[in-house]
């Protein structure tokens, strides 16, 4: 069965300066990687998804991530933080053999003025 | 640690007829999600509550609705099914919104749905 871990709870980075939420994986086949933002009491927003080709995938609001195979990991990325990107991240993968989806317990990101 | 619980986790239903998910959240989380994720999708964010309260709306058809209780599970009431509700239903909970303390969401396991 397929997993993800997200290894740290809290990220704090002060604006305008880089941000990684990390995201690791577990799966038996090929994965197909996601990352879904939270803002406070909303559902998930999609932001960004990995199936194959380049490792450097682009998403919404700047956001991009670097699919890692070797160490299985899928860490999203911004080169400049807002203050409106506090929010909770998940990272979540599919394994593509048997389609079930399982999400990471999220990451807050705190970007402070 | 007590998690996100659904029933039942899989569901067979004819089209046409109905069908109700039930979500318990985790033990004083008084905020529910519904996501439907149908075959080679992505997770779609359905509808909220919290104390008992719609909270958010998402993509729910019409034929669906869903509400809250004052134990603070939640049940997904699908009529006159369709073919394409075949999916898998996620609920997640959560305690509270931002200002109240934490708001991480936990997901549940998932309501396999077909629709025959």
């Amino acid at each position: 069965a397929q997993s993800v871990a997200q290894p740290e709870d809290q990220v704090n980075v002060a604006e305008g300066n880089p941000l990684t939420v990390k995201c690791t994986y577990s799966v038996s086949g090929n994965p197909y990687l996601f990352w879904y933002v939270q803002y406070p009491n909303r559902g998930l927003q999609f932001l960004l998804k990995y199936i194959t080709g380049d490792n450097l995938v682009k998403g919404s609001y700047g956001f991009e991530a670097e699919f890692n195979k070797s160490q299985t990991s899928f860490h999203l990325k911004k080169p400049s933080a807002l203050v409106s990107d506090s929010a909770l991240y998940f990272c979540a993968v599919r394994d593509m053999d048997n389609n079930d989806m399982r999400f990471g317990a999220g990451t807050r990101l705190t970007v402070k003025p | 640690a007590a998690g996100v619980i659904q029933s039942p986790r899989h569901l067979i239903k004819e089209k046409r007829e109905t069908a109700t998910l039930k979500c318990y959240p985790i033990p004083r989380h008084d905020t529910v999600y519904w996501y439907q994720q149908g075959p080679g999708q992505d997770p779609q964010f359905l509808i909220s509550f919290y104390e008992k309260m719609q909270s958010d709306k998402g993509s729910i058809p019409d034929r669906f609705s869903a509400q809250q209780f004052s134990d603070y599970h939640s049940e997904l009431n699908m009529s006159s099914l369709e073919l394409g509700d075949s999916a898998l239903y996620f609920c997640a909970s959560s305690l509270g919104p931002m200002g109240r303390g934490t708001y991480e969401q936990y997901f549940g396991p998932g309501t396999r749905l077909t629709v025959t």
